[in-house]
């Protein structure tokens, strides 16, 4: 079926730099998430985006965060700087379009790791 | 706020038993419910949802009712199989599509043994 991918699956990194996480949604679709789960807890909203713009955000996307897709190329998040807080899977998901019938899909996570 | 809530950590069965995993929610409005399954290194995969009609969902054996009264959507299947072993989320939303903002539970890992 559809997949999205993640790149890496596991990235290390000291408090305060920059990290960019990357995302391949599936190939024809247009809206695109970023999910946020630290450990032992549930998955949480972060933001979606849309023909270039973010549609929606929740309180967890920081103003350290920021997301784009360049040219159809990856949807990414870059986080910048990071805190220890951050520590968390990122889970990037896309869909085709609106309506009950969209499915969305997921993929693996980035394991981020703030040190 | 909304909320889920599923049966908690880990449920361990034999093969052949059957499975129920728990998943309530609140919502401030008439939501769509979906359960999730993530298997080992993989990533989560829409397993069932709600329909609008009432219809009852069903994938792989698994299936789930949507009952208002209660606010429940309960995972179940009659016979366990070891390719069952995963986690599993319970998760809502206002809308089926694209701008589905989810709102997952914890999730419940399911160990299937022989």
């Amino acid at each position: 079926g559809p997949k999205v991918l993640q790149i890496p699956s596991h990235q290390i990194i000291d408090m305060g730099q920059m990290v960019t996480l990357n995302c391949d949604p599936v190939s024809n679709h247009l809206y695109f998430y970023w999910y946020k789960q630290i450990l032992g807890q549930q998955m949480e909203f972060l933001v979606n985006f849309y023909n270039g713009k973010v549609m929606e955000k929740s309180k967890l996307f920081k103003d350290q965060f920021s997301v784009e897709r360049p040219d159809g190329s990856y949807f990414t998040l870059k986080i910048q700087p990071t805190a220890l807080e951050d520590s968390a899977v990122y889970f990037c998901a896309s869909t085709p379009g609106q309506g009950s019938q969209n499915t969305l899909y997921f993929g693996a996570g980035t394991r981020l790791s703030v040190l | 706020g909304d909320s889920v809530t599923q049966t908690e950590g880990l449920v361990t069965l034999t093969e052949g038993l059957p499975v129920m995993l728990n998943c309530t929610y609140q919502s401030t409005y008439s939501p769509f419910l979906f359960w999730y399954v993530q298997h080992l290194n993989e990533a989560p995969k829409l397993l069932l949802k709600s329909f609008t009609d009432n219809k009852r969902p069903e994938h792989q054996g698994f299936h789930a009712t949507l009952h208002k009264s209660s606010s429940s959507f309960h995972l179940q299947k009659s016979s366990a199989q070891l390719s069952d072993s995963a986690l599993y989320y319970c998760a809502l939303s206002y809308s089926g599509g694209s701008n589905a903002k989810l709102t997952f539970g914890k999730g419940t890992k399911l160990s299937v043994k022989s």
